[in-house]
């Protein structure tokens, strides 16, 4: 595809609910990145993929948060009972490999709103 | 652990006027250094980077040199435009648990430009 994709770009929940956001990378990328942005602040890292397998978690907060991916395709992060703390704009971002100095490209992020 | 320190915004400045952003970085062994920026409702994408100790990465008439011995890679440019006003985030990558490149990145400095 022409970029990275995400869906949706806005999502306002109740506290307690499950939400599931989608990245769409760019075709042929192997590698995927989500971050996360809270206001005012720096992005922090989720996960990382390298295909299908998860070999950096490191990031996830909390045992609520997950993520999966399809092939080397599609990845959706999933966050169990939102919190209000949850609020922020999540990012994902592929990258050809894995490798150290490969650019990542940004889609336009999730802007996830817990009330 | 590693991190990235960068100027706090915002930051205006008039059109034409010289621009520096410092960026200063904690990191053990040799990362690579990023600028990214984020246009008004646009994502996240790579300004310039630079791989190695003394390597300059330029682009869009933006600068930044990669100091190790002052361990910083501040961003610069001549003569600012209207264009410029984004928020910029200082970052670098990491390697993870595997091969991983994940990015940490500062807490972005705004930048407006007046006409």
């Amino acid at each position: 595809g022409a970029g990275v994709s995400q869906s949706p770009s806005n999502k306002v929940t109740e506290k307690g609910k499950d939400v599931e956001l989608r990245c769409d990378p760019i075709s042929g990328h192997t590698a995927l990145y989500w971050y996360r942005q809270r206001l005012g602040q720096g992005l922090e890292f989720l996960i990382y993929f390298q295909g299908n397998s998860a070999p950096d978690k490191s990031g996830l907060p909390s045992d609520r948060f997950s993520a999966e991916r399809t092939g080397e395709s599609v990845s959706t992060l999933t966050i169990q009972r939102t919190q209000q703390e949850d609020s922020a704009v999540y990012l994902c971002a592929s990258s050809f490999t894995g490798g150290l100095n490969n650019e990542q490209f940004f889609g336009p992020g999730t802007r996830l709103t817990v009330l | 652990g590693n991190s990235v320190t960068q100027m706090e915004g915002p930051v205006t400045l008039s059109e034409e006027a010289f621009l520096t952003i410092n960026c200063t970085y904690t990191a053990t062994g040799y990362p690579s250094l990023f600028w990214y920026v984020q246009y008004p409702g646009e994502g996240l994408q790579l300004l310039l980077k630079a791989t190695k100790a003394d390597d300059k990465g330029s682009n869009k008439g933006f600068e930044a040199t990669y100091r190790k011995e002052t361990t910083s890679f501040h961003l610069e440019k001549g003569s600012v435009q209207v264009s410029d006003s984004a928020v910029y985030f200082c970052a670098l990558s990491d390697r993870g648990y595997s091969s991983a490149s994940k990015i940490i990145f500062g807490s972005g400095t705004r930048l407006s430009i007046r006409p």
